[in-house]
């Protein structure tokens, strides 16, 4: 598997433009996380699909951003309208189950978002 | 929630030994995960422990205390490459989601 595949690896954009960033996660996995890591918060989750449902989006900072999984192969994380503060690195990850014993978190190469 | 805490930065030379501590407060314990995330990439799991005691994976190893809310990860035979940051995740046993730390940054030198 080529595991977890996210894009684009760089994007910048102007203040109040729209920033859609892409996941497609190891086939088979069931649980898709969208993350974000600055150096002032660290790595943070912002929202998790199980089987293409949200479950829990209570880390979305507001509602700017919103999330999609139309398919077991596909998520989108969207900023609109993007804002300075929204620059970091936005990680995709996927796992096969969340509780399972070493049940561990594949995470994709990520997007570097610039916002100016 | 959870509350995680690693020393921020830590020092040593190639072929020597580092112990990483991590300690956390939660409100529910399903277990702690060890990433490594060299510089501009992913993190990627180095190790998982749930029950007490020692893991050993390797040149890694990993502890864990739950009563005293204590981990470390264990590094031994230092190499260049191992020039990372690790993080400490805490699982939420309540909803089953993951908390990581602020990462420890490690500096090998020849």
């Amino acid at each position: 598997d080529a595991g977890v595949i996210q894009s684009p690896r760089h994007e910048v954009t102007e203040m109040g433009q729209e920033v859609t960033l892409r996941c497609k996660p190891i086939s088979g996995h069931d649980y898709l996380f969208w993350y974000r890591q600055t150096m002032m918060r660290g790595l943070e989750l912002l929202i998790y699909f199980n089987n293409n449902v949200p479950i829990d989006d209570s880390g979305m900072p507001e509602d700017r951003f919103s999330a999609k999984m139309p398919n077991a192969s596909f998520s989108t994380l969207k900023i609109q309208p993007s804002e300075p503060r929204d620059s970091a690195v936005y990680f995709c990850a996927s796992s096969l189950a969340l509780w399972d014993l070493a049940d561990e978190q594949y995470f994709g190469p990520g997007t570097r978002l610039t916002v100016t | 929630g959870q509350n995680i805490d690693q020393p921020t930065e830590m020092t040593a030379t190639e072929g020597a030994i580092v112990q990483i501590n991590c300690t956390y407060q939660t409100s529910g314990f399903n277990g702690l995960f060890w990433y490594q995330q060299h510089a501009g990439e992913a993190p990627t799991f180095l190790s998982y422990n749930v029950l007490d005691g020692l893991e050993e994976k390797g040149r890694f190893s990993s502890f864990l205390s739950r009563s005293k809310g204590y981990s470390y990860l264990l590094l031994k035979e230092l190499q260049m490459k191992d020039s990372a940051s690790y993080l400490c995740a805490v699982r939420d046993s309540n909803d089953y989601k993951l908390s990581f730390g602020a990462g420890t940054t490690v500096t090998v030198r020849a």
